[in-house]
């Protein structure tokens, strides 16, 4: 069956130290995996996906196939970074995309 | 600046009133998404649909919601009869599949839409 597990619920840190929101995947085939990321007061949005390999506002994401991890990592958290991050699966046709159970992400000053 | 629109933003009901909410997909886009939010579960798939059909709506309870899409600019999520537990936020979100031209797995969300049944 198809499963996003995202174990930290909270994560708290102070600005400018390392973070890593862990994400774990259960699927029979090749994924496209998926970061989401939603601000206060604004609507879910797509962060990065793996397929890309891309930097975005500092965050980077490594599949792990073997492991099936897929952790989010920025090596010096801001404070604007606080927000919902939520971890996402897609068959491969993109057709059914379904989320982990999110981590809220608080940057302290 | 093209967006997916839900209605309504907020919704209080009483337990038992049917529930109505609606979604238009941005324009071009063949998929669509519902999603319930909430603390304990996060986002929930409740049913989406390619190109107006339902493809899968295994996560919704069958015996009082359902989803339609009557035309391509409109899919909408009824629950009846409402119940406490189904207090919630529903997100509706709209992407294009692969075979569309669009990035699979790349939704682009409402606002949605806050339910409370008391």
């Amino acid at each position: 069956a198809q499963r996003v597990t995202q174990p930290e619920k909270l994560l708290s840190v102070f600005k400018g130290a390392p973070v890593e929101l862990k994400c774990n995947y259960s699927y029979s085939g090749s994924p496209e995996l998926f970061w989401y990321v939603q601000y206060s007061r604004q609507r879910l949005q797509l962060l990065l996906r793996h397929i890309s390999r891309e930097s975005i506002k500092g965050f980077t994401a490594d599949l792990n196939k073997g492991e099936t991890s897929f952790h989010l990592k920025k090596p010096f958290a801001q404070e604007e970074d606080s927000a919902m991050y939520y971890c996402a699966l897609s068959d491969a046709g993109g057709f059914k995309t379904i989320f982990g159970a999110g981590t809220r992400l608080f940057v302290k000053a | 600046d093209a967006r997916v629109t839900q209605t309504p933003r907020h919704k209080v009901t009483e337990m038992g009133q049917e529930v109505t909410m609606r979604c238009q997909p941005i324009l071009g886009h063949n998929t669509v998404f519902w999603y319930r939010q909430t603390m304990m579960q996060g986002l929930e798939l409740l049913a989406y649909f390619r190109n107006r059909a339902p493809l899968d709506d295994s996560g919704m309870p069958k015996d009082r919601f359902s989803a339609e899409m009557p035309d391509a600019t409109l899919a909408t999520l009824k629950i009846q009869p409402s119940e406490p537990r189904d207090s919630a936020v529903y997100f509706c979100a709209s992407g294009s599949s692969l075979l569309a031209g669009g990035t699979p797995g790349e939704l682009f969300f409402g606002e949605g839409s806050r339910l409370t049944v008391l």
